[in-house]
């Protein structure tokens, strides 16, 4: 089974516009992160929000927030104010507690367009 | 200093060369990792390095050989590839211990291109 799904291959939004990109996981730990990461064209993994599967509150990060639904096993990120520099592939991770070998599980990623 | 380096930034080599990726992180950061990009997919991990010592080797061809010489630098000796290895080799390192809020931090990445 998959431990990260994104099942968003594309998504499009306008310029200052607030959009969802959408992630699920899987896992039996009971401790476990979860991180959301940026890929602009250059390359570059950029780390956005972190969010501890203990944490009572979601991670908010600027104009990235994680809304986190454990019982769902979801962990969406939330882009408020879109900007055209948003635009990039969007990677959902998650790292487990028990992982002894300090492993990251990504999703397949979303490709986000923010139009002017 | 949140910075991992990698260089070189682009590397074309044939496939009878032998190179090697470099990347360094004074992070203090006690595990770093290589990972291999395609385009529009994401990062496949290739190996990961705690405290010096391989931990994971996701079944990588012989043909990549890791090394990490001390805590700050991860090298990764390329010998014999072929053409489906061109892609974007990413290095990342994170702190220890496993739980916890360790993000990796990501370096910018070579291109690497085998004719």
């Amino acid at each position: 089974a998959q431990k990260i799904t994104q099942t968003q291959p594309g998504m499009f939004v306008q310029e200052k516009e607030a959009v969802t990109l959408d992630c699920t996981y899987d896992t039996s730990d009971p401790s476990y992160g979860l991180f959301w990461y940026k890929q602009p064209s250059s390359g570059e993994m950029i780390f956005l929000i972190y969010q501890g599967s203990y944490d009572q509150q979601n991670a908010t990060e600027g104009r990235y927030s994680l809304n986190f639904q454990k019982a769902r096993k979801s962990a969406n990120l939330v882009i408020s104010a879109s900007q055209l520099g948003d635009s990039a592939m969007y990677f959902c991770a998650m790292r487990e507690g028990s992982n002894t070998g300090n492993q990251f599980y990504f999703g397949t990623g979303t490709s986000l367009t923010v139009i002017p | 200093d949140t910075e991992v380096t990698q260089t070189p930034k682009h590397l074309v080599m044939g496939m009878t060369n032998k190179k090697s990726l470099k990347c360094e992180q004074h992070m203090g950061h006690r595990a770093m990792y290589w990972y291999k990009q395609k385009a529009k997919k994401p990062p496949e991990l290739m190996f990961v390095y705690s405290y010096e010592k391989l931990s994971i080797n996701e079944s990588v061809p012989s043909r990549f050989s890791p090394e990490c010489p001390n805590s700050s630098l991860l090298n990764l000796h390329l010998h014999a590839l072929q053409p489906e290895d061109s892609a974007l080799y990413l290095c990342a390192s994170s702190q220890e211990p496993l739980a916890g809020q360790y993000e990796q931090y990501f370096g910018p990445g070579t291109r690497l291109t085998v004719t």
